[in-house]
């Protein structure tokens, strides 16, 4: 049973465009999410992060946006760059559970010039 | 920074192989986590420990084991390479308390090919 879904496993943009990646959870405990990008041949890396009494999070052309209701996250990215090229995880977590995260299958964006 | 090492970025093994994959941080974490990435899968989590000589099984933890004899180091274990297992290794550490600055933070991977 999947907890966290990422239903497009690319998605392909121009520069300078917005990129929207999005995620679905199943687990209603979960309360806080966090976006990884992660390139070929590397480990990933944090990007983002969003806790359940927020709505969204911004961080330079970084916006996470949260609605608890549809359990839905959503990465967006403005302008998108060719560096921004990576495959891009969600994941979740749940307070006063495990310390583990879990993760999505993740989305391949690429990012045309 | 955090860092966190794995000994090794490449491996190739031989089937019936035991295999040893190593990890070091530098930040005095209690939490460590080895996953697995495969194409179409995502991470996966093997197996995790939440503090020294403590270990807890993942969602898909048959066919390996762990060790984590000092805070810093934790091992992953292969006891008998099969061709399944491979797979690219990461690694990863996070303080004890999962509050909203604490994400992950991963090492570089192993690639670890059992022919």
């Amino acid at each position: 049973d999947q907890q966290v879904k990422q239903n497009s496993p690319s998605l392909s943009v121009q520069e300078g465009r917005i990129s929207i990646l999005n995620c679905d959870y199943t687990n209603s405990m979960f309360d806080y999410f966090l976006w990884y990008k992660k390139y070929p041949a590397e480990g990933p890396t944090f990007l983002i992060s969003i806790s359940s009494i927020k709505d969204k999070n911004e961080d330079g052309r970084f916006t996470v946006f949260l609605n608890k209701s549809a359990k839905h996250l959503s990465l967006h990215i403005v302008p998108s760059q060719p560096g921004d090229s990576a495959v891009y995880f969600c994941a979740a977590s749940a307070q006063g559970g495990s310390e583990k995260l879990v993760f999505g299958k993740g989305t391949k964006l690429t990012v045309n010039p | 920074d955090v860092k966190v090492t794995q000994s090794s970025r490449y491996l190739v093994k031989r089937t019936g192989e035991k295999v040893f994959l190593e990890c070091v941080q530098d930040m005095d974490h209690e939490n460590m986590f080895w996953y697995r990435q495969d194409p179409g899968l995502g991470l996966r989590l093997i197996y995790f420990s939440y503090d020294v000589k403590m270990k807890e099984k993942g969602d898909i933890p048959e066919g390996y084991s762990v060790s984590r004899e000092k805070k810093e180091r934790f091992s992953l274990i292969l006891e008998s390479a099969s061709t399944n297992q491979t797979s690219m290794y990461l690694c990863a550490s996070r303080g004890r308390q999962p509050s909203y600055n604490s994400p992950l933070h991963f090492g570089n991977g192993t690639r670890l090919t059992v022919t």
